[in-house]
């Protein structure tokens, strides 16, 4: 899996926008960008993902550069229960394994 | 639709005994993933299991550990002779499929082993 780098901790404040983002100037055109995240004491949790469009759910966006060489998870309103760690990973959709390689990810902070 | 259940949640152990862990899966998910997250660091895969086969365990260390994935039943992760440095948190997670990238893995919430 082709490798990203992400800040090792970022604060926001409690009711602000949350730009999270991260470097992958090694992707391959098969990589898929997923995001997770861990919040204390727990196992890690599904965020989003996607592959060249910007993507929506109920618990973020995705915004993906043109050339895919990075992207940034954005929480719309961050509250005390998103302090957690959040992983950028890239997934190769050509790979036999389906294991995921987690890096160290951002710490992020959230300030009442 | 329950998720992942893993027990015990915390599980004590002296050393030289022998821990086994336990996962299931979500239901209608056939494939199980076992990571290791040792204090103060990442996370760490170990192993991908399929229902009654091994597909890569290539994070698995050589002794020691074993992993299964029945037919029926949940999956296990046994750990014999348990040693200091094995006291950390297990997660297990499962794939509704086996193809692949595009799909999310979904977490149990972990099985935390302390040796003493």
């Amino acid at each position: 899996d082709a490798k990203t780098t992400q800040p090792n901790s970022m604060e926001s404040n409690e009711e602000e926008p949350v730009h999270l983002p991260c470097n992958h100037s090694t992707i391959s055109g098969t990589d898929y960008i997923h995001w997770y995240r861990q919040l204390p004491s727990q196992g890690p949790e599904y965020v989003i993902h996607g592959l060249t469009s910007n993507v929506n759910n109920r618990m973020a966006s995705l915004a993906i550069a043109e050339d895919r060489k990075s992207s940034t998870l954005i929480l719309h309103r961050a509250t005390l229960r998103d302090a957690a760690v959040y992983y950028c990973i890239l997934r190769d959709m050509k790979t036999s394994y389906d294991k995921v390689i987690f890096g160290p990810g951002t710490s992020l902070s959230v300030i009442p | 639709n329950a998720g992942v259940m893993q027990n015990p949640r915390h599980l004590v152990r002296r050393r030289g005994q022998e821990a086994r862990l336990r996962c299931s899966p979500m239901k209608g998910h056939s494939h199980v993933y076992w990571y290791r997250q040792l204090p103060e660091e990442g996370l760490k895969f170990m192993v991908y299991l399929q229902k009654e086969n091994i597909i890569d365990e290539s994070g698995m260390p050589k002794e020691r550990f074993s992993a299964e994935f029945p037919k029926e039943g949940p999956s296990i992760l046994r750990i014999q002779q348990v040693v200091r440095g094995d006291s950390a948190a297990y997660f297990c997670a499962s794939s509704p499929t086996g193809h692949r990238a595009a799909y999310e893995q979904y977490f149990g919430p972990g099985t935390r082993l302390t040796v003493t």
